[in-house]
């Protein structure tokens, strides 16, 4: 079946710091691949998004690139901010309705 | 502003009661979606719904109900043959398959 694999976290960074959260997935076709963040108390919001191998979504400073060859889609930020404390859900969807999403991984930024 | 809402925000049930959270959407969008979510987990597809009138079961079906009477609206009944319904239920809709999900603020059910 499909599934995606999160990094466990928590991850706690200080303020200005690199960020990764890695995320591989088994799927059975080509899959679209979906980087969702939850605040506290919240819904969860598109963060980016990547359609085919090889593209890169970005959004807010966040860039992941689809690695067909290592079915990777891990998520990066150069410098992170506190603002950026939150749960990051890695997700694929097969064009057949049904998001499958990772376990989530928590993110704490310190200042 | 476009959106979804769903109410209410907190929720609480008695054994052996059933309860129905509402969700309902203004951005004209086909797809719903009803998610649960449990601490340290990913989200679970519970039900969805392609178009009005029509609905599909999810991952945890068991112990819930949905109806989709109208294309804006898309209720969630949790039943008492659900005998875990402590959780985040997360609502959301799209304007098909492989296109983002929005998602509503979530409603927390909670046992009493």
């Amino acid at each position: 079946g499909n599934s995606v694999t999160q990094m466990e976290g928590p991850v706690t960074l200080s303020e200005e710091a690199f960020l990764t959260i890695n995320c591989t997935y088994t799927a059975t076709g080509y899959p679209s691949l979906f980087w969702y963040v939850q605040y506290p108390g919240e819904g969860l919001q598109l963060l980016l998004k990547a359609t085919k191998a090889d593209d890169k979504g970005s959004n807010k400073g966040f860039e992941a690139t689809y690695r067909k060859e290592t079915t990777s889609f891990h998520l990066e930020k150069g410098s992170v901010q506190v603002s950026d404390s939150a749960v990051y859900f890695c997700a694929l969807d097969l064009n057949d309705y049904k998001l499958s999403f990772g376990a989530g991984t928590t993110v704490t930024v310190r200042a | 502003d476009g959106g979804i809402t769903q109410s209410p925000k907190y929720l609480f049930r008695k054994e052996g009661q059933n309860v129905t959270l509402s969700c309902e959407q203004n951005l004209n969008h086909d797809a719903m979606y009803w998610y649960r979510q449990d601490p340290g987990q990913g989200l679970r597809l519970i039900y969805y719904s392609q178009i009005v009138n029509d609905f599909q079961k999810g991952d945890i079906a068991e112990g819930y109900s949905v109806s989709r009477e109208k294309k804006e609206s898309f209720p969630l009944t949790v039943t008492s043959a659900q005998k875990n319904p402590t959780a985040f239920y997360l609502c959301a809709s799209s304007v098909g398959p492989d296109q983002p999900q929005h998602f509503g603020d979530g409603t927390r059910l909670s046992i009493l």
